[in-house]
């Protein structure tokens, strides 16, 4: 069964880098597209990108050049980098797996919460 | 961005009746290979969503004939029958056809 697992500081300063692992358990990340999706205080969630099978990556545009996604194969594990945080990036994180493609999202991991403050 | 509009923004059920919760795109979710690729998730309180359907109709492992979700182009619905305590918490739906991926605003509900 396919496990995924966020882990990572739950408390960055303003204008620092967030910076979380996602790590897989009982499914390979070479195969399929792994992303990252956020969910604000209320109920807005924002797909924040994607990584695939190949190591191509899908951002959202509204992230612009502030994030990057990679992976280790060797480690099973993706990452997500978000540069120059403001408190508006305040959200819990969850890491996905897409179903048979890139489309949906089949698995996600518990999520994190990160907050931004000073 | 393809904005996704849910409705109602929350309701209340008795446990054994029927909900429907309704989606709109604000443009046509038919990809160009001609799937259509409209998602139903489910967060149920301290835990993270569950994927529900996929591609407008097709439950996913494990998930009871009692979702079912229909609809077309920009229209969706998402209905659930038999209502069960297991089922409260807040719907959402997803669209993957249109970079960037969006998601409507959540739909809460509650058992009477």
């Amino acid at each position: 069964e396919v496990q995924l697992q966020e882990s990572g500081p739950g408390l960055v300063k303003p204008s620092q880098s967030l910076s979380l692992t996602c790590s897989v358990t009982g499914y390979s990340i070479t195969s399929n597209y792994w992303g990252w999706i956020r969910k604000f205080p209320g109920n807005k969630m924002e797909w924040m990108g994607y990584i695939s099978y190949s190591g191509s990556t899908s951002y959202n545009p509204s992230l612009k050049s502030r994030i990057s996604i990679t992976r280790d194969t060797s480690k099973n594990q993706f990452f997500l980098q978000l540069n120059s945080v403001t408190t508006e990036d305040t959200a819990t994180y969850y890491c996905a797996r897409g179903g048979y493609g890139l489309n949906w999202f089949a698995y996600w991991g518990q999520g994190t919460l990160v907050t931004v403050s000073s | 961005d393809v904005v996704m509009t849910q409705t109602p923004v929350s309701l209340s059920v008795s446990l054994g009746g029927q909900v429907s919760i309704s989606c709109r795109s604000s443009q046509s979710l038919v990809h160009n290979n001609g799937n259509t690729y409209l998602s139903w998730y489910l967060q149920k309180p301290g835990q993270s969503p569950q994927l529900l359907i996929y591609k407008v109709s097709n439950r996913f492992s494990g998930i009871s004939d009692r979702f079912s979700g229909s609809g077309s182009g920009t229209d969706f619905t998402l209905k659930i029958s038999r209502v069960e305590p297991d089922d409260l918490g807040v719907y959402y739906c997803g669209q993957g056809t249109q970079y960037p991926f969006t998601f409507g605003s959540g739909t809460k509900l509650e058992i009477k």
